[in-house]
Parts: structure tokens; C-alpha cells; sequence
């Protein structure tokens, strides 16, 4: 598609539920990322594919996060056993390397009540 | 952990005003880029400047580069009230093969008609 595209816009989950966030990069690209971002804050990173690997996840916060990209497009990032805390939006990135900018997703707002 | 640290956190001025936003991170980089953010959803790339390069334009934008001060600023001229948004600076570290960004808190530009 034209851009990357994030769903469902808005989530909102019981305490200790689990969810899936989906993220449609934009054709092509390899790289892909998730962020964290809580209100006033900037983007904390989380995951880093290239392909369909995790070439970095040193940013997921504990084992209860988890993201796949099983064909080198769609990522699915899940969260199991919900906690308040994990209330942020949840921004997902495309892009050809490091040497350009990346394309950003409108982002799940994830709230866990 | 954030990297950048942005000044200042918020900008109030009148259209047709210049606005400069600075930026300062603690490690050595690849490249430094600027976002938006309006209504704390999808980040919009703006410009990318590379750790070889000083100065770069884009439109009503300018980005210095500063490597031996660890700083970068963002100058948009002639604003207007559609600027009004969130401005995140975002570092590739020198050594990060993945190319993932590190983001400052960011500066909230108002821009009051």
C-alpha cells in the first residue's frame, strides 16, 4: 500500500487479557519497526525486523511481549497478560535502510483498564 | 532510554515568526533525523542529515549539525499555524547496524494565527 498501515486504531482490554496489534509496512520495505509511546513522551524502541528476522529486541520491556513477522511484510506484535503499564501508543516503521527515513503508522492506542 | 534531549519542550509564536528547536545527544551518530507529530499519532519524517554534513534545506526547513557539540537544530521560517505540532529529533547510532532510532522528548510548537 501507499503508506503503513496499522490495526485496529484503538484497543481497549481488561487487565491481564491478551492482544495482537497488526502493522502492513509499506511494500518493499525490509526493515521494520515497533515503538512505545506514552503521552509526552518521544518514541521508545522496541523491536527491529529486517525480513522476517529480529535482528534487534533489546527494547521489549519483559518476556510478555512478544512480535513475529513470519513472511517479511505483516508484523504482528502481542502482548499477553496486560497490565495498565502497557497503556501507550503502539507506533509501528518501515524504510529501506538506516541511511533514509522511515515511514511511521498511524499507531494502536492500547488502553488496558 | 531516550538519547536526545530537546530545547525547548514548548514554543509559543505568532505566524510569520522563525522557530528553532534544538537538539543535543550523548553518543556518536550515523545520521540524525526530525519528525512530527500532530495530535500525539503517526510521526511524519521531515529532513535527514548525515554526521558528514553540516547543513541541510528543505523547503521553509534548515537542519544544522554540529558532531564536535553532539547538537543539531531545526529551524522552520516563516511559520504558520499549520506547523502547530510535536517536533522529535531521532538518532541512528554510529555502530547500530539495524538503523533503529533513538528519540528526544521533542519540542510542542504553537503557532498562533
Amino acid at each position: 500500500g501507499a503508506g503503513v498501515s496499522q490495526t485496529p486504531s484503538n484497543k481497549v482490554t481488561e487487565k491481564g487479557k491478551y492482544v495482537e496489534l497488526r502493522c502492513d509496512p509499506i511494500s518493499g520495505h525490509t526493515a521494520l519497526y515497533w515503538y512505545r509511546q506514552s503521552l509526552g513522551q518521544g518514541p521508545e524502541f522496541l523491536i527491529y525486523f529486517q525480513g522476517t528476522g529480529a535482528a534487534d529486541d533489546s527494547g521489549l520491556p519483559n518476556d510478555r511481549f512478544f512480535a513475529v513477522r513470519p513472511e517479511g511484510s505483516v508484523s504482528t506484535l502481542k502482548i499477553q497478560r496486560t497490565e495498565r503499564g502497557d497503556s501507550a501508543v503502539y507506533l509501528c516503521a518501515s524504510g529501506r535502510d538506516r541511511f533514509y527515513g522511515y515511514t511511521f503508522g498511524s499507531g494502536t492506542r492500547l488502553t488496558v483498564v | 532510554s531516550q538519547q536526545g534531549e530537546e530545547d525547548p519542550q514548548a514554543l509559543s509564536i505568532q505566524e510569520g515568526e522563525n522557530a528553532t528547536m534544538n537538539c543535543s545527544y550523548k553518543t556518536s551518530i550515523n545520521n540524525l533525523q526530525w519528525y512530527r507529530q500532530n495530535s500525539g499519532r503517526g510521526l511524519v519524517h521531515l529532513i535527514l542529515i548525515r554526521s558528514n554534513e553540516r547543513e541541510k534545506h528543505s523547503g521553509r526547513l534548515r537542519v544544522t549539525l554540529d558532531t564536535s557539540k553532539k547538537s543539531s537544530s531545526l529551524l522552520i521560517t516563516a511559520s504558520r499555524a499549520a506547523d502547530t505540532a510535536s517536533y522529535f529529533c531521532a538518532t541512528v547510532q554510529l555502530y547500530n547496524q539495524g538503523g533503529k532510532l533513538i528519540f528526544g522528548q521533542g519540542t510542542e510548537l504553537s503557532v498562533k494565527p
